[in-house]
């Protein structure tokens, strides 16, 4: 059973870019969270998804961020017009119900905006 | 608003000494309880969770916490340390006003000496 994938492992952007970043769960997780360290920081909650619905987004900046997990695929957050304070690593976790579970991270996926 | 403090950013230690992390957190209402470790580069690992029941958990990897309702805390303990122990450690909760979401403390860099 593969653990929670997330790619890129590593990606560089432009300030101004776009960025897309990928989150497949483990097998028979529906419940899908993001989360970003910001160097010297602990994680920061961002948004909680389940298929389909945006659950919790209190965490998420009001502008250029968005987040899905469709039906079929991977859960994708999705950076627009990226700046230097973008740069962090994001890390996705999952969980197979709702709370209490333990949730399961990724390896993350380190942005650096030049 | 719930909040984790890790009181301690770095703890050196000697190899083979014991160790103590610590842990406090406000919560109003009944909190689930973690501690997580970060290697370099590498994404979250769960070392062990409070739930419920005994307030003396063990995890994996010979640490084990102490869930203390009266004081706010969840301090991590190992008695004996190896090199392979150095890495980041993150006490997080979440509880039922707040959903799903965990909030984490900033980190404890366990640096473990020869």
């Amino acid at each position: 059973n593969a653990g929670v994938m997330q790619n890129p492992r590593h990606l560089v952007r432009r300030r101004g870019q776009e960025a897309r970043l990928r989150c497949s769960p483990m097998k028979g997780h529906s419940h899908v969270y993001w989360y970003r360290q910001l160097p010297e920081e602990g994680l920061k909650f961002m948004v909680y998804l389940q298929k389909e619905n945006i659950i919790d987004e209190s965490g998420m900046p009001k502008e250029r961020f968005s987040a899905e997990f469709p039906k079929e695929g991977p859960s994708i957050l999705r950076i627009q017009q990226v700046v230097r304070g973008d740069s962090a690593a994001y890390f996705c976790a999952s969980s197979p119900t709702s709370h209490g579970d333990i949730q399961y991270f990724g390896a993350g996926t380190r942005l650096s905006v030049l | 608003a719930q909040s984790v403090t890790q009181l301690d950013s770095q703890v050196p230690v000697f190899e083979e000494a014991p160790v103590e992390l610590r842990c406090n957190y406000s919560s109003s209402v009944s909190v689930y309880l973690f501690w997580y470790v970060q290697y370099p580069n590498q994404g979250l690992q769960l070392l062990l969770k409070y739930l419920s029941g005994s307030t003396l958990v063990k995890g994996i990897n010979g640490f084990e916490a102490e869930f203390n309702k009266s004081q706010t805390s969840f301090h991590l303990r190992k008695p004996s340390v190896h090199i392979s122990d150095t890495a980041e450690y993150f006490c997080a909760v979440s509880d039922l006003e707040y959903g799903n979401k965990l909030v984490f403390g900033a980190g404890t860099i366990l640096r473990v000496k020869s």
